[in-house]
């Protein structure tokens, strides 16, 4: 149980092209999912916090206006990259909580290309 | 600022030669533990949550202790499948947010 399926598993851009990352709870709703993104050899840093039928809550330093999250409903969380540049390019991974603060499921992350 | 520190950095195991990491952490409030396995290009599979000093679980070859300010991840005989980055992670009470440590890359030769 608790399985969190993201989709695409890897994407190839052009610079100035919008991406979209897909976040899928498949046996649990989840009122709230997190966007990671993670850098070679570097731990998973926090980019916002999505819940489901309001906005997004963002971390320092990360542009709402680049980095788009979507909650629309229980089950699904989107990313999208928008004009992306070659320095976008990292891995993103999202998570859910089936119980806020009691285990965390992750997807299996995006690996993200922008050329 | 909380704050998660994970020890050592990279570690090499012979197989079967039993080994701990640690994690150290100062995020008021510890709500939980987290402890997860990360292999290359995925992401980060739970393994553990603990909650209170004093707590440990277990789940193959791995055992999870906790104390007031550290926690530990012992591996005891590890096979070259155990060879991964192992992840700790806090939550702080009243938040629901995960703060990671850089990891500790597991590394067992057969």
């Amino acid at each position: 149980g608790a399985v969190v399926s993201q989709h695409p598993s890897r994407v190839i851009c052009k610079s100035g092209t919008s991406v979209k990352i897909e976040c899928r709870s498949l046996d649990f709703q989840a009122t709230t999912m997190f966007w990671y993104r993670q850098f070679p050899k570097q731990s998973l840093m926090l980019m916002a916090t999505s819940n489901e039928g309001s906005k997004a809550t963002y971390e320092q330093g990360v542009e709402k206006d680049k980095f788009l999250i979507n909650h629309a409903s229980l089950t699904l969380s989107t990313l999208t990259v928008t004009s992306a540049h070659p320095e976008d390019s990292s891995f993103y991974i999202c998570s859910a909580a089936a119980l806020p603060g009691y285990g965390y499921t992750f997807g299996s992350g995006t690996r993200l290309t922008v050329v | 600022e909380d704050q998660v520190t994970q020890s050592p950095e990279a570690l090499r195991l012979q197989e079967g030669e039993s080994s701990s990491l640690n994690c150290s952490y100062t995020v008021s409030g510890l709500r939980g533990l987290f402890w997860y396995r990360q292999d290359p290009g995925k992401g980060p599979e739970f393994l553990f949550t603990l909650y209170s000093a004093g707590e440990e679980k277990e789940k193959e070859r791995l055992k999870a202790t906790l104390t007031k300010k550290e926690s530990f991840l012992h591996i005891t005989a590890p096979k070259p499948e155990d060879s991964a980055t192992y992840l700790c992670a806090g939550t702080q009470g009243g938040s629901e947010k995960l703060v990671f440590g850089k990891g500790t890359k597991l590394t067992v030769n057969p």
